[in-house]
């Protein structure tokens, strides 16, 4: 069985500041990991995912997570915050055989002027 | 390359009615999931289609019910429609080979369902 937690349901930050989303995983085996992004009304985006290969995954938009097996977290990460870059962002796990994702709560980001 | 498209966008139903919703995968993909995404919440795992076959079910009854077609699109069906079951509902395509899910997952833009 797998779960995902995401700490803090709201983050708030200014534009050009540095975007931190927490997420923590708990697998019974090495899962893959992924963060997608929410705009309202609309589905879902893959914004990155970590597969087993390089821990530092790089995505679209500037944004990168890096993958820390021993505090079983998958943070996402971007040095500097867009107005743009305001939505909801959930954390997802898969098993490497199914991709059946679990998904996180999710988080949303807020980015003032 | 065509995305994944999803019908209708938005949908009105009554409790107790029945619903079916579509989704026409990327070309290319031989395998959909069905996910429930609740006002505030993260998508959850209904089921998932591969080759006409279902491939898993998370902690949905039975009166979710799906089909995968020969080209892959896909149907959900929802019985005994309750209020609960208001949710946007996404449709996510993939391509698997072998034991492995060898691509990411493509969501479609979604189906709004509201019970009444």
């Amino acid at each position: 069985a797998q779960s995902v937690t995401q700490l803090g349901s709201h983050v708030s930050v200014s534009e050009g500041a540095l975007v931190l989303l927490r997420c923590n995983y708990s697998s019974s085996v090495p899962p893959y990991l992924f963060w997608y992004v929410q705009y309202p009304n609309q589905g879902l985006q893959l914004l990155l995912k970590y597969t087993s290969a390089a821990t530092l995954v790089k995505g679209i938009n500037g944004f990168e997570a890096e993958f820390k097996k021993s505090e079983t977290s998958f943070h996402l990460t971007k040095p500097s915050a867009h107005m743009s870059d305001a939505a909801e962002y959930f954390c997802a796990a898969a098993l490497p055989s199914n991709y059946k994702l679990t998904f996180g709560k999710g988080t949303l980001l807020t980015v003032n002027p | 390359e065509t995305g994944v498209t999803q019908s209708p966008t938005h949908l009105i139903k009554t409790r107790g009615q029945q619903v079916t919703l579509r989704c026409s995968s990327q070309s290319g993909h031989n395998t959909v999931s069905w996910y429930q995404q609740a006002l505030g919440q993260g998508p959850q795992f209904i089921f998932q289609y591969y080759r006409e076959e279902e491939n898993g079910r998370g902690n949905f009854p039975p009166r979710f019910s799906g089909l995968q077609f020969p080209n892959y699109s896909s149907e959900l069906n929802v019985n005994a429609l309750e209020l609960d079951d208001s949710a946007l509902y996404l449709c996510a395509s993939s391509l698997a080979g072998g034991a492995r899910m060898n691509t990411e997952a493509f969501f479609g833009q979604g189906t709004r369902l509201t019970v009444v």
